[in-house]
């Protein structure tokens, strides 16, 4: 079965900074889809950026920017000049192909300092 | 409003009550999940429905639970005899299936509902 792990409960950055989530995860598919979701307090869950397992150019968003590792299964995602608004709950996410379901990681709560 | 959708926003039961839940997905989709987030975890799938036909569940999904599709439109989350471990938000989700140039589905997500069991 698939796992994804985020081993940061909780992150801190300040206005205008630049901070890095992390997040691996196990599979034994070679074809799949890695997602960064973002659910703010009492708000739902967006879709931030996505990354397909079979591209080796890391996606990027705006501000947002992942690190794909595939070979590590690593995939971390980087928020670049940090506001306010960025504050929430990130989890990290995986699919397989033609798949039917997330597989979500614990989340990390991001804080913005202003 | 074009979004997911889910009513009610909370609900407050007493363990051994029924409850139900209400999902209306976007109306173009044919593909409606639900999941189940307890404090500080992520979500959990329970059971995914493409139009009417509910093609998964989970083993999270005990059978106090049933989750119908009747007209592959909206769909009900049923919680029979709840018990105080079902405290949880649920979560609805919507998509259309995979094609044959898209072999993922984007999730939208409503709101959820906020199920607490005293």
């Amino acid at each position: 079965a698939q796992t994804v792990t985020q081993s940061q409960p909780e992150m801190s950055v300040q206005e205008a900074e630049t901070v890095t989530l992390s997040c691996t995860y196990d599979t034994s598919e070679s074809d799949y889809y890695l997602f960064w979701y973002k659910q703010p307090p009492s708000r739902q869950m967006i879709l931030v950026i996505r990354q397909e397992a079979y591209k080796q150019q890391n996606a990027t968003e705006n501000r947002f920017s992942v690190n794909f590792q595939k070979a590590a299964k690593s995939f971390s995602l980087k928020i670049s000049d940090s506001q306010l608004g960025d504050a929430a709950m990130y989890f990290c996410a995986y699919e397989a192909e033609y798949g039917n379901k997330l597989v979500f990681g614990a989340g990390t709560i991001l804080r913005v300092k202003s | 409003d074009t979004g997911v959708s889910q009513n009610p926003r909370h609900k407050i039961t007493k363990r051994g009550q029924n409850v139900t839940f209400r999902c209306d997905p976007i109306s173009e989709h044919n593909r409606l999940y639900w999941y189940r987030q307890t404090l500080g975890q992520g979500p959990e799938f329970l059971t995914y429905f493409q139009n009417e036909a509910q093609l998964e569940k989970s083993r999270l999904l005990s059978d106090r639970f049933s989750a119908e599709r009747p007209k592959g439109s909206f769909s009900t989350l049923e919680i029979q005899r709840t018990e105080q471990g079902d405290s949880a938000m649920y979560l609805c989700a919507s998509s259309f299936p995979p094609t044959g140039t898209t072999t993922y589905n984007e999730q939208f997500f409503g709101p959820g509902t906020r199920l607490t069991v005293l």
